[in-house]
This record gives C-alpha cells, sequence and structure tokens, in this order.
C-alpha cells in the first residue's frame, strides 16, 4: 500500500504565475488535509477536504489560494499569483473514511521556492 | 483558542544518553495527540499517537505520556543514537476541530 504521494517535489515559479500542487491520498482514504510550513514556522493548517466537498477551509487564505478533491484524481492545492511570501513547503495528509478518525499519515511535501 | 508549545527548541546529547521533549498545550480538551519526526527537507513520520482517554504509548525506545489536566505530553527516548537526529513535532487535535495543531518542534541532535 503505498504511503501518500505528492507531486511535484519541488516546484519554482516566477512571482505573478501559477502553483499547482498535487496529493494523492493513501488507497482508501477519502479525507485529504493540507498544510503549510513557512521557513522557521510550525505547520500550519490550510484546508480539509472529503471527495467533492471542502469541509473545512478556515485556515486557507482569503485570496489567490484553491483547493479541490474531485471525485477522480487527486487533490489539488492552487496557488495563483504567486508572490515571494508564498515559498514554503506544503504538505498533505490523508486518513481513512468514518467518524472516528485518529491518524493522519503525511506525504514528503511539495517545496515551493517563488523568485 | 489552542496553542501548542515545545521545549526546548533545540537539544544536543552524546550517544547513549535517556532523554525527555516537552510538548503543552493551552485548551485541555483535545480528541488526541501525536508525535512526529521530521527529518530535513522530508515529511512527517508519525511515532506515536495517544488518544484522549490513554496516559501513554510505546514503541522501541520510544515512550510517550499525556497529562490532559496539566496541558502537558513528553516523548521519552531511551538509549538514544545519531540516526536518531530530527526534528521532533507535537500536535494535538481538538475535540471541535479537524485539523492538526503543531507545535514548532523540537530539533534534536545525537553526537557518535
Amino acid at each position: 500500500n503505498a504511503g501518500v504521494m505528492q507531486n511535484p517535489r519541488h516546484l519554482v515559479r516566477r512571482r505573478g504565475q501559477e502553483a499547482r500542487l498535487r496529493c494523492s491520498p493513501m488507497k482508501g482514504h477519502s479525507h485529504v488535509y493540507w498544510y503549510r510550513q513557512l521557513p522557521e514556522e510550525g505547520l500550519k493548517f490550510m484546508v480539509y477536504l472529503q471527495k467533492e466537498n471542502i469541509i473545512d477551509e478556515s485556515g486557507m487564505p482569503k485570496e489567490r489560494f484553491s483547493a479541490e478533491f474531485p471525485k477522480e484524481g487527486p487533490s489539488i492545492l492552487r496557488i495563483q499569483q504567486v508572490v515571494r511570501g508564498d515559498s514554503a513547503a506544503y504538505f498533505c495528509a490523508s486518513s481513512p473514511p468514518g467518524e472516528n478518525v485518529y491518524e493522519q499519515y503525511f506525504g514528503p511535501g511539495t517545496r515551493l521556492t517563488v523568485t | 483558542k489552542q496553542e501548542v508549545t515545545q521545549i526546548p527548541a533545540a537539544l544536543s546529547v552524546p550517544e547513549g544518553e535517556n532523554l525527555v521533549l516537552n510538548c503543552s498545550f493551552t485548551d485541555s480538551a483535545i480528541y488526541n495527540l501525536q508525535w512526529f519526526r521530521q527529518d530535513p527537507g522530508k515529511g512527517l513520520t508519525s511515532l506515536l499517537l495517544i488518544q484522549s482517554s490513554q496516559r501513554e504509548q510505546t514503541s522501541g525506545r520510544l515512550n510517550a505520556s499525556l497529562d490532559k489536566s496539566s496541558g502537558r505530553s513528553t516523548l521519552y527516548i531511551a538509549a538514544s543514537q545519531p540516526g536518531d537526529s530530527a526534528t521532533y513535532l507535537c500536535a494535538v487535535k481538538d475535540q471541535a476541530g479537524t485539523a492538526l495543531i503543531f507545535g514548532k518542534g523540537t530539533t534534536l541532535s545525537v553526537s557518535s
């Protein structure tokens, strides 16, 4: 059973471009979480999704950021018109379905550099 | 608002020493607490998960304890090895929410 997959592992974008980060959860997992780790900061929650639904986006910046988890395919975190302050490591985690959701399993992360 | 603090921020020990990493949280109404390991430039590896009803969990040389009433957890590492060098993160899950709330971590360096 493969773990949580994220791609690309490293992404370089110039200011103003769009960044698309992909996350494939573990097999059988239907809950996906995105976290961001800024330099010298802890991991901060961004958004929690289930298939075709955004459950909690309280940690998402109000502008330029969006996320989706379609019925088929990976979850996508999209950042439009990137700025230098978006440079960070973005981690995806997944967990199995059900109300008693315990452990989150993390992917290797995507390191975004904005030049 | 839940806040998680980890002390110390960095720790250096010689190989073979037993050590304790500390984690504190401000709101004792947690659902569970997880300890992770993060190697430089890598993702997070889950080490131990403690449910709110549990007092401790053990895995190999690692033992994590939880004292909800005082808002504290400790991660005990026995007979430390250079391979234990990494950043250790503590995270709590609130009962009301679904996200993990992380501390900033303790960076451990074990010298041979």
